[in-house]
């Protein structure tokens, strides 16, 4: 059974630009979960979908964030303009009926 | 708010030694506890759970016991690999219909031979 992926595995662009990482998760799961991780800090929440409705978009940071997941399969994350402050890992995250969630290798975002 | 706090890093250990990674958390309610490992170059894996008070979470040596009267979960593993070299993650989980994990900021292992 392949895992989570993520692509691209990692992103460098200049602040300003616009990037879009892209999950698949685990055939079969409706939960995908967003998370991201900022360099010496905690791996934090962004937001929770259940198929293609948004659950929990708590975490997110605030409207340059734009997370979609049409069909109820892939999820993309767009970051438009993207700032310094966005750099980080941006891990996807996927479960089923259970409360485990597996997690892809993350996206390394790195604005410059 | 809700929250984890764990060892700062770095550990670094010899092979065969006692490892212990302290955790607390801060949460409403009756949370589920884990503990992620995070290998190099690859994503988070669930490495133990523990769902009520005092169970006890076990896997690949690696042990941890839900203590709610202290709110802790301390990882512990009687003698380390150099292949436990990792990044570890205290989380829990609300429950509920609130399935978002809450992490601390990792503490980065490393086992010399």
């Amino acid at each position: 059974e392949a895992g989570v992926t993520q692509f691209p595995s990692h992103s460098v662009i200049e602040k300003g630009q616009t990037v879009t990482l892209r999950c698949d998760p685990i055939s079969g799961h409706d939960n995908l979960y967003w998370y991201r991780r900022v360099m010496g800090k905690e791996i934090k929440f962004l937001l929770h979908f259940v198929k293609e409705s948004k659950q929990d978009e708590s975490g997110m940071p605030n409207n340059r964030f734009l997370a979609e997941r049409t069909g109820g399969t892939y999820s993309t994350l767009k970051v438009q303009p993207a700032e310094l402050e966005d750099s980080g890992v941006y891990f996807c995250a996927s479960s089923g009926t259970g409360y485990e969630q597996y997690f892809g290798p993350g996206t390394r975002l790195t604005v410059t | 708010g809700d929250s984890v706090t764990q060892m700062e890093g770095p550990v670094t250990l010899s092979e065969e030694a006692f490892l212990t990674i302290n955790c607390t958390y801060t949460a409403t309610g009756y949370p589920s506890l884990f503990w992620y490992v995070q290998y190099p170059g690859e994503g988070l894996q669930l490495l133990l759970k523990a769902t009520k008070a005092d169970d006890k979470g076990s896997n690949k040596g690696f042990e941890a016991t839900y203590r709610k009267e202290t709110t802790s979960f301390h990882l512990e593993k009687g003698s380390v690999q150099v292949s436990d070299s990792a990044v570890y993650f205290c989380a829990f989980q609300s429950g509920g219909s609130n399935y978002k994990l809450t992490f601390g900021k990792g503490t980065l292992l490393t086992v010399n031979p």
